[in-house]
């Protein structure tokens, strides 16, 4: 079946630190790969997206490329900031054969905290 | 463009009760996904529709029913609500490229 294993939080950085938030994943067949944010009280965002092997998927400063020779997915930030403080979830999905059901099979989240 | 809505957002109810959430999404889309997210479990789907007139269960549907009344709205209904079902709940829609879902804002419930 299909897993995603991301690392276990909480974690806990200082103003313009680097991040990195590692998944990994199990998949049979070709997965899509996601990261979603999740702010106090809101619900989940899609942060950033890839499709195929190499891609890398990029927004609001946040990058995470598909390595698939290491099943991997890992988010990073070069600088962050206390607004960037929430829960932090990979996900995958795979399309079924006959193309339909697309279900998304998420990672347990990770809370980041930001302090100024 | 609301995206996806979800009413109410709190909700307490006591043991034995019944309650229906209401969840639409003005995106056209043809998936739409009903989860709950617990501490430390991360999202886990309860049902979920590909399509209008279809329906089917996901990891955890003992419980609940739902019903897809039309393209826009997927409704979770709690026919005898449990301690067990205090969570928060997200209704999903899945956009049409890519297999991204668009998510609501939650519906906190409270079982007594």
């Amino acid at each position: 079946g299909n897993s995603v294993t991301q690392m276990e939080g909480p974690v806990t950085l200082s103003e313009e630190a680097f991040l990195t938030i590692n998944c990994t994943y199990t998949a049979t067949g070709y997965p899509s790969l996601f990261w979603y944010v999740q702010y106090p009280g809101e619900g989940l965002q899609l942060l950033l997206k890839a499709t195929k092997a190499d891609d890398k998927g990029s927004n609001k400063g946040f990058e995470a490329t598909y390595r698939k020779e290491t099943t991997s997915f890992h988010l990073e930030k070069g600088s962050v900031q206390v607004s960037d403080s929430a829960v932090y979830f990979c996900a995958l999905s795979v399309t079924k054969s006959g193309g339909s059901n697309y279900k998304l099979t998420f990672g347990k989240g990770t809370l980041l905290t930001v302090n100024p | 463009n609301a995206g996806v809505t979800q009413t109410p957002k709190f909700q307490v109810l006591k043991t034995g009760q019944s309650m229906t959430l209401q969840c639409a999404q003005d995106m056209n889309h043809n998936s739409m996904y009903w989860y709950r997210q617990d501490p430390g479990m991360g999202l886990r789907l309860i049902y979920y529709s590909a399509s209008e007139g279809t329906t089917d269960k996901g990891e955890v549907p003992n419980g609940y029913n739902v019903s897809r009344l039309n393209k826009r709205e997927f409704s979770l209904r709690l026919e005898s609500a449990a301690p067990s079902q205090t969570s928060v709940y997200f209704c999903a829609s899945r956009g049409l490229a890519y297999n991204e879902q668009f998510f609501g804002p939650g519906t906190r419930l409270t079982v007594l």
